[in-house]
């Protein structure tokens, strides 16, 4: 079975440019979850889908950042203008139930604004 | 929110030492996990234990829920031991979102 898989690995992007993130689930997994640490500091949550529904998105940082998930399969993380303090690795994470099950983790995006 | 302390910070170990990492929380829980990030930034699970003892080869895990820790043992460590390691928490009246500790810097010497 597939783990989650994240793309790009790494992104390299100038201040003021947009870039766009992906994550794929564990297949029939219903629950995904964005996560980032930023400035070495600790990993920090920012939101959860269950479906295609947002159940939590109390950790998004600001309005710069857009999560979408159509048709409760793979997301995507935009960030629209990126600025410096964006830079850090985004994680993504997919559980097949709610609140008592393991969350497996992607390897990351390596996200670099200049 | 919950808090989540780990200890220690840092900790140089040589090959072939024992060593316990420990996770303190300031709440109740319904869910916590211990990783590892290994060099190339990975995270990969090492236990699901919000409660109980688990053993997965020469790493063992304890979580006494009641007094809101958690430790991690480490056997026999070897140099692919290295890497940060994490404890996260999802605390009960929180929905299913993880806090993550600060990790343990783990630096195993040949």
């Amino acid at each position: 079975e597939a783990g989650v898989t994240q793309f790009p690995s790494h992104s390299v992007i100038e201040k003021g440019q947009t870039v766009t993130l992906r994550c794929d689930p564990i297949s029939g997994h219903d629950n995904l979850y964005w996560y980032r640490r930023v400035m070495g500091k600790e990993i920090k949550f920012l939101l959860h889908f269950v479906k295609e529904s947002k159940q939590d998105e109390s950790g998004m940082p600001n309005n710069r950042f857009l999560a979408e998930r159509t048709g409760g399969t793979y997301s995507t993380l935009k960030v629209q203008p990126a600025e410096l303090e964006d830079s850090g690795v985004y994680f993504c994470a997919s559980s097949p139930r709610w609140g008592t099950d393991t969350q497996y983790f992607g390897p990351g995006t390596r996200l670099t604004v200049l | 929110g919950i808090q989540v302390e780990q200890s220690p910070p840092d900790l140089i170990l040589q090959e072939g030492a024992n060593s316990t990492l420990r996770c303190n929380f300031s709440d109740s829980v319904n869910n916590l996990q211990w990783f590892h990030q290994n060099p190339w930034g990975q995270l990969i699970n090492l236990f699901y234990i919000p409660s109980g003892t688990k053993q997965n080869g020469r790493l063992s895990a304890t979580t006494v829920a009641t007094e809101r820790y958690s430790l991690l043992y480490i056997s026999s460590s070897q140099t692919t031991d290295s890497g940060v390691y994490f404890c996260a928490v999802d605390e009960e009246t929180s929905g299913s979102r993880l806090t993550f500790g600060e990790g343990t810097q783990l630096t195993v010497n040949p």
